[in-house]
């Protein structure tokens, strides 16, 4: 089955850096990731996904990256401000969607 | 994006006693919908699948008899928890996908489940 992990539990960083949260999955066979956003009490809120058949996908301030031959993605946060204070999981999806385990951000005034 | 509901948003019961769970999409026809269960400070876990009109599939070490789920119409699907026990709370969230084929599910706000 499909395991997706983070490697980081949590990550700190300062108001207006650049985040980048990282995320490992196992099955090659996996061909779309989803970044979910999941605030304190609240559901999970989907941020950007990916198919397989791309490297990199941007949005409003966060951009995706999918690298297939190491099986990685990562999401990138620019000018992270204190809103984007939540966990953040990477999910493989399949006829499911399987979640990593999460990774805190951490945002430093 | 679309919207899916959950109701309650939290509740306390009494060890024993059951307690339903209701997962709606407000705006579009959800064909499948998903169950998962969340710990503080973990994952979340998927409990099972249900597609409208069929029996839900559940995911290995989840009681099919303790968790039991409906999925009678393209809008509603519940969730319930039988002969409730403290180690049940946990935070129960649903997700609702639409036509087969489309990628993107939707999440409700999740239920805080305490039992005393």
């Amino acid at each position: 089955g499909e395991s997706v992990g983070l490697h980081l539990p949590t990550l700190s960083v300062q108001e207006g850096d650049n985040s980048i949260i990282n995320c490992a999955y196992s099955n090659s066979a996996s061909d779309y990731f989803i970044w979910y956003k999941q605030e304190s009490g609240k559901g999970p809120q989907f941020i950007i996904d990916i198919r397989s058949n791309m490297d990199k996908r941007q949005g409003q301030r966060v951009t995706v990256l999918l690298n297939k031959t190491v099986k990685h993605l990562s999401l990138q946060i620019a000018a992270t401000q204190p809103g984007d204070s939540a966990v953040y999981f990477c999910a493989a999806r399949d006829d499911k969607i399987i979640f990593g385990k999460g990774t805190r951000l951490h945002i430093l005034p | 994006g679309a919207v899916v509901s959950q109701h309650p948003s939290w509740v306390i019961c009494k060890s024993g006693t059951s307690v339903k769970i209701e997962c709606r999409s407000l705006d579009f026809q959800a064909t499948t919908m998903f169950w998962y269960r969340q710990f503080p400070k973990q994952s979340l876990m998927l409990m099972a699948t249900s597609n409208e009109g069929s029996k839900a599939t559940y995911e290995q070490g989840v009681e099919k008899d303790k968790f039991l789920i409906n999925h009678a119409s393209l809008t509603l699907s519940t969730l319930t928890v039988t002969s409730a026990h403290p180690e049940d709370s946990s935070f129960y969230i649903c997700s609702a996908r639409g036509q087969s084929g489309e990628s993107e599910a939707f999440f409700g706000q999740g239920t805080r489940l305490t039992v005393v």
